[in-house]
């Protein structure tokens, strides 16, 4: 089965820092997909990468790619307390299943 | 419907009693994937369909999970007997292609049960 392990597990940031969580897979990546969890609600979709290499932004976050290493990192900008929450990255392997990341928990102090 | 509809939000029961979790895919979607999140940040596979046919089920437990999706009907997650484990998020989400060609899974926000 796919594992995705993700770092750091917890982050607490001022606002206006920027940050930057990683998912590293143990399995060759053929995709991954970004997600955002905010407390007590569903989940967010925020980009996919499926290309090695590839980089994507929407608003004040980017996401990377790097298929050599298995891993993802996202990227947030200048953060906001409206980024807070958990964030999940999750990839499908096999077509018929999908496997979320171990969660990163995002608190940004005002 | 242009989103995935998760019926009930939060839904008590005691140890022991039947729950059913309602979900509605987006019209259109024939992929539907069912979720519990334990904790946080651990999101555990259930089961997938393809219209109402079982796609994959790997993650589901073998007693007390059963799961349907029935033309015309929101898909079900029933759990018979509930126990104190099963308290969670349960999440639903569809696809229109399945998960790995399409560019996102729509997710529902979710079903909170808790069994006491």
């Amino acid at each position: 089965s796919q594992e995705l392990e993700q770092s750091p597990q917890s982050l607490i940031v001022q606002e206006g820092k920027n940050l930057t969580i990683n998912c590293t897979s143990s399995k060759t990546l053929y995709g991954l997909y970004w997600y955002k969890q905010k407390y007590g609600e569903g989940l967010i979709f925020l980009m996919m990468l499926q290309k090695g290499g590839e980089e994507k932004s929407h608003e004040k976050i980017t996401a990377k790619l790097d298929e050599k290493k298995q891993q993802s990192s996202l990227h947030i900008t200048a953060s906001q307390p409206s980024h807070a929450g958990i964030y999940l990255c999750g990839a499908d392997p096999t077509g018929n299943q999908f496997y979320f990341g171990t969660g990163t928990s995002l608190t940004v102090i005002p | 419907g242009e989103e995935v509809a998760q019926t009930p939000k939060h839904l008590v029961r005691g140890e022991g009693q039947k729950a059913k979790l309602y979900c509605a895919p987006i019209k259109g979607h024939s992929y539907v994937f069912w979720y519990q999140q334990v904790l946080k940040n651990e999101f555990k596979f259930l089961i997938s369909f393809q219209n109402e046919n079982v796609f994959d089920e790997t993650g589901m437990p073998k007693e007390r999970f059963s799961a349907k999706c029935l033309p015309n009907s929101p898909c079900s997650l029933e759990i018979q007997a509930t126990k104190l484990e099963d308290s969670a998020v349960y999440f639903c989400a569809s696809s229109s292609l399945g998960s790995r060609d399409v560019e996102k899974l729509f997710f529902g926000s979710g079903t909170q049960l808790s069994v006491l």
